[in-house]
């Protein structure tokens, strides 16, 4: 079954604490990302990747990193994480063909909270 | 106003009525998606339309794009409790970045 798999699904930590949350796809797709869903906000882009080793930031990259070491995974990574990046978090990841980007899939979702 | 911004921010309906959410954006764009989101979970695929494109449908889904507007609608006919979640657009930029963009959502209620 195609799918975007996310681990945790739920998380509680304390500030400072590093974390991974771990992303793998199966669809061999390129394009990987990472959004936060917060109320009356959206979801926020964090960081994207095109491909194995080629990643940018979105528009909320500050306090996380990712990497792409390999197409199926995008962990995303917080180094010392704070309160305020309590939030729940999505993967995704869309393949491109003829030069045309189709449609995302979605992962179930990580809920993160910081104490 | 971001990019993305979907109007109404709440809709409450009865079933069997239509429902209709707009969503706007600033930049040019590749194409739009639309999403829905049922309480706290995974988001949901409905509808993609590129840019070139004007008009899709998918069941009882009707998307527009209106490029020189920078605007898109979502028509959900004859809806139904089921129909009950947010909903959300989501801008692919064009040009120079690869760069998603969500709006914040119509929440969107149908009433037995």
């Amino acid at each position: 079954e195609a799918q975007v798999t996310q681990n945790p699904r739920y998380l509680i930590t304390v500030t400072g604490k590093k974390l991974t949350v771990t992303c793998s796809q199966n669809m061999n797709h390129e394009y990987m990302s990472w959004y936060r869903q917060d109320p009356g906000l959206g979801l926020r882009q964090i960081y994207y990747s095109m491909n194995v080793e080629v990643t940018d930031k979105g528009d909320v990259p500050e306090g996380y990193k990712v990497s792409r070491k390999e197409k199926r995974n995008f962990p995303l990574i917080l180094e010392s994480p704070s309160p305020n990046q309590t939030s729940l978090y999505f993967c995704a990841s869309r393949i491109q063909r003829g030069g045309r980007w189709e449609t995302q899939y979605f992962g179930p979702g990580t809920r993160l909270l910081v104490l | 106003s971001q990019q993305g911004e979907e109007d109404p921010q709440a809709l409450s309906i009865q079933e069997g009525e239509n429902a209709t959410m707009n969503c706007s954006y600033k930049t040019s764009i590749n194409n739009l998606q639309w999403y829905r989101q049922n309480s706290g979970r995974g988001l949901v695929h409905l509808i993609l339309i590129r840019s070139n494109e004007r008009e899709k449908h998918s069941g009882r889904l009707r998307v527009t794009l209106d490029t020189s507007k920078k605007s898109s609608s979502l028509l959900i006919t004859a809806s139904r409790a089921a129909d009950t979640a947010s909903y959300f657009c989501a801008t692919g930029i064009a040009s120079g970045t690869y760069k998603y963009i969500f709006g914040t959502g119509t929440r969107l209620k149908v009433l037995a």
